[in-house]
């Protein structure tokens, strides 16, 4: 089993919609978590990290569930611009551990 | 400003042939990463730093070497090019934070594309 598992998608909404997709890691122990975004061909960049009592950084929302062993990343209005694959990293030690990405497609 | 810079940006290479690809920060950052990126299968550790002749074999080391004389480089090195090691290869950095953990937040540079024929 894969440390860390993402729905790839891609997941293609209109502009203003909501989306909102989950990643599940294997690692209880797991102490940090990170939503990191990248942009086709280039490198990912840290868009938030996930705090145990769920955070937000303007239209995007990060829900951590320990019981289950999952965080999901929401993005409200969506625009055009959030068009990226997003990137779900869990830190089980010293090393932080990417899923392979979820990409999402936000259309006019 | 502080940066991540990695060379070449691009290489095509044959089989069997040694290559090496650079990673330079100027962020002063104790920790440095490598890592590859394939379809499918997202990033994947290849090898990692947490210091000035600190060196440490990721999920995914073999064939490939890296070692740390100073705190801004971090070279990796294919001994002998196979066409499994096609990819796109990220150099990232990070700080340390408190208790000496890793701050979770990595600074990666632009990637380099390599192509072994």
């Amino acid at each position: 089993r894969k440390e860390v598992e993402q729905d790839p998608g891609p997941f293609n909404v209109p502009e203003g919609a909501t989306v909102a997709f989950n990643c599940t890691y294997s690692n209880s122990a797991s102490q940090s978590f990170f939503w990191y975004r990248q942009d086709c061909r280039k490198e990912p960049k840290l868009l938030m990290s996930v705090y145990s009592s769920g955070n937000e950084d303007g239209r995007f929302t990060a829900q951590l569930n320990r019981a289950s062993q999952y965080i999901s990343l929401l993005i409200r209005d969506s625009k055009l611009s959030d068009s990226a694959t997003y990137l779900c990293v869990v830190t089980p030690d010293y090393k932080l551990s990417f899923g392979a990405g979820t990409t999402v497609t936000v259309r006019a | 400003d502080a940066e991540i810079t990695q060379s070449p940006r691009h290489k095509i290479t044959e089989t069997g042939r040694q290559v090496t690809l650079a990673c330079h920060q100027t962020w002063n950052h104790n920790n440095m990463f490598w890592y590859r990126q394939d379809l499918g299968h997202g990033l994947r550790l290849i090898h990692y730093s947490y210091g000035v002749h600190d060196t440490n074999k990721g999920e995914v080391s073999d064939g490939y070497s890296v070692s740390r004389s100073n705190t801004e480089d971090l070279p990796l090195t294919l001994e002998s090019a196979a066409s499994s090691q096609t990819s796109v290869y990220f150099c990232a950095s990070s700080g340390t934070g408190l208790a000496g953990k890793n701050t979770g937040e990595l600074f990666f540079g632009e990637g380099s594309r390599l192509t072994v024929l």
